[in-house]
């Protein structure tokens, strides 16, 4: 159980178009979802963690109107990548944290990861 | 704030061999948890283990275990007979119990460890 899904796993775009990545929680409900971004050799960056229905709370540096995140619904949450740039490639990583039940509100689990190339 | 120190940033190893990753912590909070996570060449966060800060009782899962000490701050992962498949980056991390930080994690720098055969 406590499964996170996360599609594409890899993509590759031009410069200025935008990306979007999709995160799903698959057996459970996440009221909390995290998205992180992480270079190589490098720990977890937090981007932002994103509450359903309610606007996503960013960390300092990270811009906003760059990487646009909606929690539409208790399963699924989106990071839109706009105007991708070559330094945006990098490996991004969401997770999601439960209602109840399982320990799943106490634990983050994560998604696979998408690769992002921007040529 | 919080903090997590993996001191650790790579470690060799030969197969069945036991090999301990350490970890250390800082925190104001008086109720926290602490996590283990494998992220392996694919590049997918596995969840380990998870550690109330009142549950110093150590724990063994098969080849793993997990020595929790509060009075060092420490909560180091111990793996027992290494084998090949366990060749991954480890994080440790922590996260405040409740409050309003909606569960974010504070990871350590990660600890990669390689187990030749």
């Amino acid at each position: 159980g406590a499964v996170v899904s996360q599609h594409p796993s890899r993509v590759i775009c031009k410069s200025g178009t935008s990306v979007k990545i999709e995160c799903r929680s698959l057996d459970f409900q996440a009221t909390t979802m995290f998205w992180y971004r992480q270079f190589p050799k490098q720990s977890l960056m937090l981007m932002a963690t994103s509450n359903e229905g309610s606007k996503a709370t960013y960390e300092q540096g990270v811009e906003k109107d760059k990487f646009l995140i909606n929690h539409a619904s208790l399963t699924l949450s989106t990071l839109t990548v706009t105007s991708a740039h070559p330094e945006d490639s990098s490996f991004y990583i969401c997770s999601a944290k439960g209602t109840s039940g399982r320990g799943v509100a106490e634990t983050q689990y994560f998604g696979p990861g998408t690769r992002l190339l921007v040529l | 704030a919080q903090k997590v120190t993996q001191a650790q940033t790579e470690i060799s190893v030969v197969e069945k061999e036991d090999v301990t990753l350490d970890c250390v912590y800082e925190t104001r909070d008086t109720t926290y948890y602490l996590f283990w996570y494998k992220q392996p060449p694919s590049g997918e966060l596995v969840f380990l283990i998870r550690r109330n800060s009142f549950d110093e009782q150590n724990e063994i899962s098969g080849r793993y275990s997990w020595n929790f000490q509060k009075s060092t701050s420490s909560f180091n992962f111990t793996i027992t007979a290494s084998q090949v498949v366990d060749s991954a980056v480890y994080f440790c991390a922590l996260r405040k119990a409740g409050g309003t930080s909606y569960g974010k994690l504070t990871f350590g720098q990660g600890t990669i460890l390689t187990v030749h055969p």
